[in-house]
């Protein structure tokens, strides 16, 4: 199964809002509400910032926030900080029970 | 605290086999589903393998199915990865992560362990 297609990179000043889309399929992205978005830092281990396709865990930013349309899924940042600059990848639940993540976002802060 | 620490990491031979370990600690592991996802240097995030908490569902990525074995020892609160048969592809760094409660994603993660496939 191919990965869930990411734009390579983004790219924003500091105070605007970004957004990052995912695209799967309707086997994946589109057939459960079950998208995640982590991001990671180099060097790092990923750390989870939206889970269920909207919902933020304890202590992540309201800045992040996910929403789904279809096969596509996106990450939204606003009031884009210098400390966001990291890489952020998507992931779904798939019909077949496995999971799959996108390629990957490396997220620039101008 | 959640804390995940892997070890068992190194440099293995093509063929050969390796066992990683994830120690758990600071929740109650039996109750939690957990995952193996690896990252090949330089590139992205690669889910391998679920195991369900009472360790009777398994799931493997088409990569590692049949090479690779996943399981869970409630009582050492310990999952593992026997690496059977890798390839260089294999090289990695290998993390654990443990999924919410009930949910399909993966809200802790080990820092992750090296493992380097090379003759």
């Amino acid at each position: 199964q191919s990965a869930l297609t990411q734009p390579a990179s983004v790219s924003g000043s500091p105070g605007q809002s970004i957004t990052i889309s995912c695209t799967g399929t309707s086997s994946d992205v589109g057939g459960y509400n079950y998208v995640s978005w982590y991001q990671q830092y180099p060097g790092k281990a990923p750390k989870l910032m939206i889970y269920d396709v909207s919902n933020r865990p304890s202590g992540v930013s309201n800045r992040f926030s996910g929403s789904k349309s279809g096969n596509t899924a996106s990450l939204t940042i606003s009031g884009l900080q210098a400390e966001d600059e990291a890489d952020y990848y998507c992931s779904s639940y798939t019909s077949s029970s496995t999971r799959i993540f996108g390629g990957g976002t490396k997220l620039t802060v101008l | 605290e959640v804390q995940l620490v892997e070890s068992g990491g190194g440099l293995v031979q093509p063929g050969g086999s390796l066992r990683l370990s994830c120690a758990a600690s600071g929740f109650t592991f039996s109750s939690y589903s957990m995952n193996w996802v690896r990252q090949a240097p330089g590139k992205g995030l690669e889910w391998i393998s679920y195991i369900s908490s009472s360790g009777r569902t398994i799931y493997y990525a088409d990569s590692v199915k049949g090479r690779f074995t996943i399981s869970r020892d409630s009582a050492k609160n310990s999952l593992y990865m026997q690496m059977n048969r890798p390839r260089a592809e294999d090289t990695a760094v290998y993390y654990c992560a443990r999924d919410g409660l009930g949910g399909w994603y993966m809200d802790y993660w080990g820092q992750g362990t090296l493992v380097t496939v090379s003759s």
